[in-house]
């Protein structure tokens, strides 16, 4: 089955700066790769997602690439700000939707003032 | 109008007893979810339905049992409540592309479970 690591397992940023945060999954047959963010007390939410007929999508100060051949993506952010403070995953599916999505392991970020 | 809630919101019990928690979405989905996220925040998946048939199960113990009464409602029942049963589990809907949607899950907001 599909294993997807993430790191770091926590990052820490001031206002303003960047945030990476990048997986690695195993299965060449994914094709579909979402990134949740869930913020205390709630549900994890859908911001972006990138297919695998792409290598970058963009959306306002959030970006994913994609990089097929070394099976991995990143989630960019930038212009931090402190409602960015969360935990982030990254998942993978060769399903194309919900189904069967495998979550990595999860990133809390921190925006510092 | 909330698209995804479940119900309770925290649950407290003793070791060995039975516990449910209902979900519902009114987003017209077809597939719904439970998953499970440990204290380390990991989230796996533990059963999957579409409309109303079982189409994801994943190594869960028996004394789980989901239930789908119609497609918009997902229940969750736990016999025998064990301390490593504590979580929060979190319900979920999605409609797959194929049927019109993004295939994006929409997540409750979490039912937690403590077990003493």
């Amino acid at each position: 089955g599909e294993n997807v690591e993430q790191h770091p397992s926590t990052l820490s940023v001031q206002e303003g700066d960047s945030a990476v945060i990048k997986c690695t999954y195993s299965d060449s047959a994914s094709n579909y790769f979402p990134w949740y963010k869930q913020e205390l007390g709630k549900g994890p939410q859908l911001i972006i997602d990138i297919r695998s007929n792409v290598g970058e999508k963009k959306d306002q100060r959030i970006a994913v690439t994609l990089n097929k051949t070394a099976k991995h993506f990143s989630l960019h952010i930038t212009e931090t700000q402190p409602e960015d403070s969360a935990v982030y995953f990254c998942a993978a599916s060769r399903t194309g939707g919900g189904n069967k999505l495998t979550f990595g392991t999860g990133t809390q970020l921190k925006v510092e003032l | 109008d909330t698209a995804v809630s479940q119900t309770p919101k925290y649950l407290v019990t003793q070791m060995g007893n039975d516990k449910s928690i209902k979900c519902e979405q009114n987003l017209g989905h077809d597939t719904m979810y439970w998953y499970k996220q440990d204290s380390k925040k990991f989230l796996k998946i533990m059963f999957s339905y579409n409309n109303k048939e079982l189409i994801i199960n994943e190594t869960v113990p028996n004394r789980f049992s989901p239930k789908s009464p119609d497609k918009a409602h997902l229940n969750l029942h736990i016999n025998s409540l064990e301390l490593g049963d504590s979580a929060v589990y979190f319900c979920a809907s999605s409609q797959d592309l194929g049927r019109g949607g993004t295939g994006e899950l929409f997540f409750g907001e979490g039912s937690r479970l403590t077990v003493l």
